[in-house]
């Protein structure tokens, strides 16, 4: 089966361009997950999607920051107008059933805004 | 809230060491533990979970025992490999997402 796919593996671009990093989950997985990686936070929760509809978004830093899910196979983060701050490794995980189950990773996009 | 707190790293063993990550978590409930493994330029991978008190996950070696009276999940290896090397995390399942700990690097000398 084909993992979780990210795209793209890796972007730098300069500050104040709109950055759009994209996701496709597992297939038959109902939930997914984006993650922010920094060295100084950590592993960030940034929104998580339960049959396409967003459920928690508490963990979006501000409103240059959004995601879609518009079906079961695909989703966006998009970053509008990015900034330094904002580079990181974007991670995107899916999950099938209750979470007792594990999330599956894609590799990440690394993000470097100069 | 919820919480994970894992001892920090970096942790430096020789091939063929005994390992052990320590990881401790505050919840209301009773959480599902999961000790996930990152390595150089990849995504999170599982490495082995428990759902209840008492349960030991095990896999590739690795071992952690759900103990609720500590409130840890302890990762231990017998004897580890170069391949090892990677960073570590511990998490706790928190009503339908992952809370996860700071990591724990790994680097084992040959």
């Amino acid at each position: 089966d084909a993992g979780v796919i990210q795209s793209p593996r890796h972007e730098v671009t300069e500050m104040g361009q709109e950055v759009t990093l994209r996701c496709k989950p597992i297939s038959g997985h109902d939930y997914l997950f984006w993650y922010r990686q920094t060295m100084m936070r950590g592993l960030e929760l940034l929104i998580y999607f339960n049959n396409n509809v967003p459920i928690d978004d508490s963990g979006m830093p501000e409103d240059r920051f959004s995601a879609k899910m518009p079906n079961a196979s695909f989703s966006t983060l998009k970053i509008q107008p990015s900034e330094p701050r904002d580079s990181a490794v974007y991670f995107c995980a899916s999950r099938s059933g209750d979470s007792n189950q594990p999330q599956h990773f894609g590799d990440g996009t690394r993000l470097s805004i100069l | 809230g919820d919480s994970v707190t894992q001892m920090e790293g970096p942790v430096t063993l020789s091939e063929e060491a005994f390992l052990t990550i320590n990881c401790t978590y505050t919840a209301t409930g009773y959480p599902s533990l999961f000790w996930y493994v990152q390595y150089p330029g990849e995504g999170l991978q599982l490495l082995l979970k428990a759902t209840k008190a008492d349960d030991k996950g095990s896999n590739k070696g690795f071992e952690a025992t759900y103990r609720k009276e500590t409130t840890s999940f302890h990762l231990e290896k017998g004897s580890v490999q170069v391949s090892d090397s990677a960073v570590y995390f511990c998490a706790l399942s928190d009503h339908g997402k992952l809370i996860f700990g700071q990591g724990t690097t790994l680097q084992v000398k040959p």
